[in-house]
């Protein structure tokens, strides 16, 4: 059965202090890995897609990186602005219609305090 | 600019009662989908549409009905036999036969009462 399962399922950290978020999935024929934030109340804003083992993305202070099992969100000293719940979903060849629908994780909620 | 846009933003639906969720997108996308998103649970895909006048179910469609008439809206309804129906409910857009992600609007959130 395809599956995302993202882990912790909320991160508190001291403005500065750098972690990472994971995104592990079991899917068959990857087709693309996407993060997407989410703040409180508001639709996820897309962030990264990664396609294969090994990419890398950044933006500002966050770094997706991706393998066969499974992808990471480095966030680099982080601020208190960068608290939001990060989704990770993936695209899978057999998943609903022709060109696969996202399956998403439950999400990492992130708690950046000042 | 081009987007998605979800109204209402808040909704409050009686016992018994069937309500309708609007989502329209003008960025020219082939697919529509909507989702439904409840604490500790993620987002599960309800229904979607990749042509105007056809669409699929999704995991969670039962107590659901959607229609497809304008490549631009895909409206949702919540019929009375939804019968947990509060919840947060996000509609996505994306282009069909490209490998991207998908745009959400800002989405309802229905409240029974």
């Amino acid at each position: 059965e395809d599956q995302v399962t993202q882990s912790p399922e909320a991160l508190r950290l001291q403005e500065g202090e750098s972690s990472s978020l994971n995104c592990s999935y079991t899917v068959s024929g990857l087709r693309g890995l996407f993060w997407y934030r989410q703040d409180p109340g508001k639709g996820p804003e897309f962030l990264f897609t990664l396609y294969s083992a090994g990419e890398e993305k950044e933006k500002e202070r966050l770094k997706a990186t991706l393998t066969k099992k499974e992808s990471f969100l480095h966030i680099t000293a982080p601020k208190p602005e960068d608290s939001a719940t990060y989704l990770c979903a993936v695209r899978a060849m057999n998943y609903g219609g022709s060109q696969g629908n996202l399956i998403f994780g439950k999400g990492t909620k992130l708690s950046v305090k000042p | 600019d081009g987007g998605i846009t979800q109204s209402p933003k808040y909704l409050f639906r009686k016992e018994g009662q069937n309500v309708t969720l609007s989502c329209e997108q003008n960025l020219n996308h082939d697919a529509m989908y909507w989702y439904r998103q409840d604490p500790g649970q993620g987002l599960r895909l309800i229904y979607y549409s990749q042509i105007v006048n056809d669409f699929q179910k999704g995991d969670i469609a039962e107590g659901y009905s959607v229609s497809r008439e304008k490549k631009e809206s895909f409206p949702l309804t919540v019929t009375s036999a939804q019968k947990n129906p509060t919840a947060f409910y996000l509609c996505a857009s994306s282009i069909v036969g490209r490998l991207y992600g998908y745009t959400f609007g800002s989405g309802t959130r229905l409240t029974v009462v």
